[in-house]
């Protein structure tokens, strides 16, 4: 059965770093998606990565998958306030059901 | 209308009590889910509907009972909970057509069980 990993598990950053968030999955997943929440909210979709080489970028995030490794990243480029959530990827294979990694809380400070 | 919306938001009930959580869509998609969320977790699937045929139950206790009344609505019925049954409720949807579909997520109902 798949299973996804991420991590860090929490990341603190301050404002203007970049770091890298890891989902590593076990067996083959054929596509991959990032998710957002913030605290006591519901999940907010970021990208839908489908194919390996696949990168997708919006503002300050951008996400890529390679399936050969089955590893995707979320690149954070200055860090702002703002993206203080937690972020979680999930995969899936051939069926409706996604499976969620652990997520990454990441607190971004001053 | 882009949204999933759930009712309530919030809902507090003893372990004897009857109680219903719903969602609605009115994106046209045909495929809705249920997530439990448990603080600090991932969600993790209940049940999927895909066309309002129950196509996924992740052995979910028959205290938890799910009803598609019609492509819009999803409701989960809630009898003879526990208080680890407590948690956030997230309902989701996607267009249904393919698995490579998005699934998009509600606000959640936050269920407390005394």
């Amino acid at each position: 059965e798949l299973k996804v990993e991420q991590n860090p598990l929490f990341l603190s950053m301050q404002e203007g770093k970049n770091y890298t968030i890891y989902c590593n999955y076990s067996t083959t997943s054929d596509r991959l998606y990032w998710y957002r929440q913030d605290p006591g909210k519901s999940l907010e979709s970021l990208f839908v990565l489908l194919s390996n080489g696949a990168v997708k970028q919006e503002g300050r995030l951008m996400a890529s998958l390679d399936t050969k490794a089955r590893l995707s990243t979320l690149h954070i480029t200055a860090a702002v306030h703002d993206l203080s959530a937690t972020y979680f990827c999930a995969g899936s294979y051939n069926t409706d059901k996604l499976i969620f990694g652990t997520g990454t809380r990441l607190q971004v400070f001053p | 209308d882009t949204e999933v919306t759930q009712t309530p938001k919030h809902l507090v009930m003893g372990m004897t009590n009857k109680k219903s959580l719903k969602c609605e869509q009115h994106m046209g998609h045909r495929a809705m889910y249920w997530y439990k969320q448990k603080a600090k977790k991932p969600p993790e699937l209940m049940f999927v509907y895909s066309y309002e045929k129950l196509s996924i139950n992740e052995s979910v206790p028959s205290r938890f009972s799910p009803e598609c009344p019609n492509s819009s609505l999803l409701n989960l019925h809630l009898h003879a909970l526990q208080p680890e049954d407590s948690a956030l409720y997230l309902c989701a949807s996607s267009p249904g057509t393919s698995l490579f579909d998005e699934q998009f997520f509600g606000p959640g109902t936050r269920l407390t069980v005394l």
